[in-house]
């Protein structure tokens, strides 16, 4: 079975500009959660969604929006990007039978100059 | 809220030796508990869990954790450490619809 993938794998984005990543989970996983990951600190919790409804959301500006599709695959959007949004962002994909349980995908490593 | 915390940076031990690789933690209620691990230009693999019962948990890998309440501890061990478990370790804990990670603890065994 394939694991949780994310597209792109690279991105070198300008200051100001949009950028989207997306995500698509294990099969049969039903709540997808995107994490920030700068530079050596752990991952900061953004978003999970599930059942395409957004059930928690960590403490980022409105820059950041995320939504979940019907298949489940989700995609992460920030706009007006600082120097700052420059990091790994992981989506992670839980299925309902263990819950607590998350699984990574490979990332996407967003470089904003 | 709850909190994470891996009080080193790196930990250096030879190979064929044991390793442990501390965590400590603060939660409300009962802990739901986690070890992942992050090698270069990847993303996290799930390597064990604590949701309830036996202290001493069996992960992926030849790990094990070994889950203390009164101490609020959750160290990462292995009897003998390859070269090959060289990376980046997180502890994590279960959170309202959230994981929280400690800031890691990098692994270096030298041959």
């Amino acid at each position: 079975d394939a694991g949780v993938t994310q597209s792109p794998t690279h991105l070198i984005k300008t200051r100001g500009q949009q950028v989207t990543l997306r995500c698509s989970p294990i099969s049969g996983h039903k709540s997808v959660s995107w994490y920030q990951q700068v530079l050596g600190q752990g991952p900061q919790f953004i978003f999970q969604y599930y059942e395409k409804e957004e059930r928690g959301r960590g403490n980022f500006p409105d820059r950041f929006s995320a939504r979940q599709f019907p298949n489940y695959s989700s995609e992460l959007n920030v706009n007006a990007l600082l120097l700052g949004d420059s990091a790994l962002y992981l989506c992670a994909s839980s299925g309902d039978r263990e819950r607590y349980e998350q699984y990574f995908g490979p990332g996407t490593r967003l470089t904003v100059t | 809220a709850q909190s994470v915390a891996q009080p080193e940076d790196q930990v250096n031990v030879a190979e064929g030796n044991p390793l442990t690789v501390k965590c400590t933690y603060s939660v409300s209620g009962n802990p739901y508990l986690f070890w992942y691990v992050q090698y270069p230009n990847r993303g996290l693999q799930f390597l064990l869990k604590y949701i309830t019962g036996d202290n001493l948990v069996k992960g992926s890998y030849g790990f094990e954790a070994e889950f203390n309440k009164s101490q609020t501890s959750f160290h990462l061990k292995k009897p003998s450490a390859l070269v090959s478990d060289s990376a980046l370790y997180f502890c994590a804990a279960s959170g309202f619809q959230k994981l929280v990670f400690g800031t890691g603890t990098r692994l270096l065994v030298s041959p």
